[in-house]
């Protein structure tokens, strides 16, 4: 079946401007995750949610962030006034429960903040 | 000290022969342990896991886990030129409801 897909793939952004990412997790998969991967950096989790709640937003690393998740599917991640520092790959994940522990990872948005 | 560490590498192995990757975990309590391969440019595959103690084996992938140590190790048997990649070591931490913490990576260069 279809895995998790995310878009744009690519999005180059001025500082200070507004960004929305697109995820779309796997068909029947409740729980959908978003981690951020910077140069030479490891995976960093952001926001985890079970249906369309979000029960730890702990990794955010600021209220510039947020992330929201409509009909148990799509989930989308704004990061607002966006900073050079805010360039990374975004990468978001989705598995069957929380429970299944074993995540499946989608492409990536690749962010460029000039 | 980092809650999961590898060895950031270059591993460097000869087509054939057999690849050790290791990892170690801070947290006692972690109860899921996961590999991941992720080639340049690409997102992190899934290729293992492992929950409890021992040997489990997929294909020419050999995941061992030792709890007690606090240690993960993947083998990977007949490396192969594709076998070239940046190999993830994740942790599910006990009671962070899926939450994955991963190690920076090591990276496997597989040589003719």
């Amino acid at each position: 079946g279809a895995g998790v897909s995310q878009s744009p793939s690519n999005k180059v952004t001025e500082k200070g401007k507004d960004v929305e990412l697109r995820c779309d997790p796997i068909s029947g998969h409740t729980a959908l995750y978003w981690y951020r991967q910077s140069l030479g950096q490891g995976l960093e989790f952001l926001i985890y949610f079970q249906g369309n709640s979000a029960p730890d937003k702990s990794g955010l690393p600021s209220d510039r962030f947020s992330a929201e998740r409509t009909g148990g599917s799509v989930s989308t991640l704004t990061i607002q006034r966006t900073q050079q520092e805010d360039s990374a790959v975004y990468l978001c994940a989705s598995s069957r429960t929380p429970l299944s522990y074993e995540q499946y990872f989608g492409p990536g948005t690749r962010l460029t903040v000039t | 000290q980092k809650e999961v560490e590898q060895n950031s590498g270059p591993l460097s192995v000869p087509e054939g022969a057999i690849a050790s990757l290791n990892c170690t975990y801070s947290d006692r309590g972690s109860q899921s342990f996961f590999w991941y391969r992720q080639y340049s440019g690409k997102s992190p595959e899934l290729i293992m896991s492992i929950y409890s103690n021992g040997d489990k084996e997929d294909g020419r992938f050999t995941a061992q886990l030792n709890k007690a140590s606090q240690y993960v190790s993947l083998l990977i048997r007949d490396s192969q030129p594709s076998d070239s990649a940046t190999y993830l070591c994740a942790v599910n931490k006990a009671g962070t409801a899926s939450k994955l913490t991963f190690g920076t990576g090591t990276r496997l260069q597989v040589t003719l």
